[in-house]
């Protein structure tokens, strides 16, 4: 099973800044394979990037993704109020599908 | 608009069989391109994928539950279930119901129901 490593565990920032959250697979994987999703209390994940890189519909462009291999990062590149949330990456490999741990980022 | 949504008991026993229902509407259930999700979410803590089922009714479960579970489709309804069996207070959380997709070889999770909370206690 792939293990996805999340850093940091919390990311304390104010609006304007911005956000660099890593994803360490415990093995390589491919990149179409691995997603970010954003999550906010009391609500379902929402997808923000698959394909490691690519945009779903809707998200707006300061939401990048890049990495390939182990090494995969999402990044804010200015935080507006309604970023702050919990952010997970997720692996669909062929014996299972994983999600890595979380990071909080936090106002 | 492709909507998800979860029903079942919000309270199961010890040792006894938890059982979902996922109803979807918008979109097209019987296509090749979607893998019918179940993941749960713990208080507190993060994601874990339970499993998923095509519309052919190919399973693929989490290594970790697979002894115990079981997702079934119904496409004539457009739902699909889970059962997880002999349940202890370690799978009380919030059980999402979840539409994975194939395309371009790519996956994602593109739609979400909004969970339910199961608590497992005698």
């Amino acid at each position: 099973e792939v293990v996805l490593t999340q850093s940091p565990g919390t990311l304390s920032l104010s609006p304007g800044e911005g956000a660099t959250l890593s994803c360490r697979a415990s093995q390589s994987i491919y990149s179409s394979n691995l997603a970010w999703y954003q999550q906010k209390p009391g609500q379902a994940p929402r997808l923000l990037i698959y394909a490691a890189s690519s945009r779903a519909a809707g998200i707006p462009d300061r939401f990048s993704g890049s990495g390939s291999g182990t090494d995969f990062t999402l990044t804010i590149s200015t935080l507006e109020p309604e970023d702050f949330a919990v952010y997970y990456c997720q692996q669909f490999g062929y014996s299972s599908w994983t999600f890595g741990q979380g990071t909080k980022v936090e106002i | 608009q492709v909507q998800l949504q979860e029903s079942g008991p919000g309270l199961v026993k010890p040792s006894q069989t938890l059982s979902l229902t996922c109803t979807v509407s918008g979109g097209s259930f019987s296509s090749g391109h979607y893998y019918w999700t179940w993941i749960r979410q713990h208080p507190v803590k993060g994601l874990e994928w339970i499993g998923y089922i095509s519309y052919s009714g190919s399973t693929f479960y989490n290594p970790s539950l697979k002894s115990r579970v079981t997702i079934s489709v119904d496409t004539s309804t457009n739902q699909f279930s889970l059962k997880l069996s002999s349940v202890t207070a370690a799978d009380s959380a919030m059980y999402y119901c979840a539409r994975g997709a194939y395309d371009s070889a790519t996956y994602y999770i593109d739609y979400w129901g909004q969970g339910t909370l199961v608590t497992v206690s005698s």
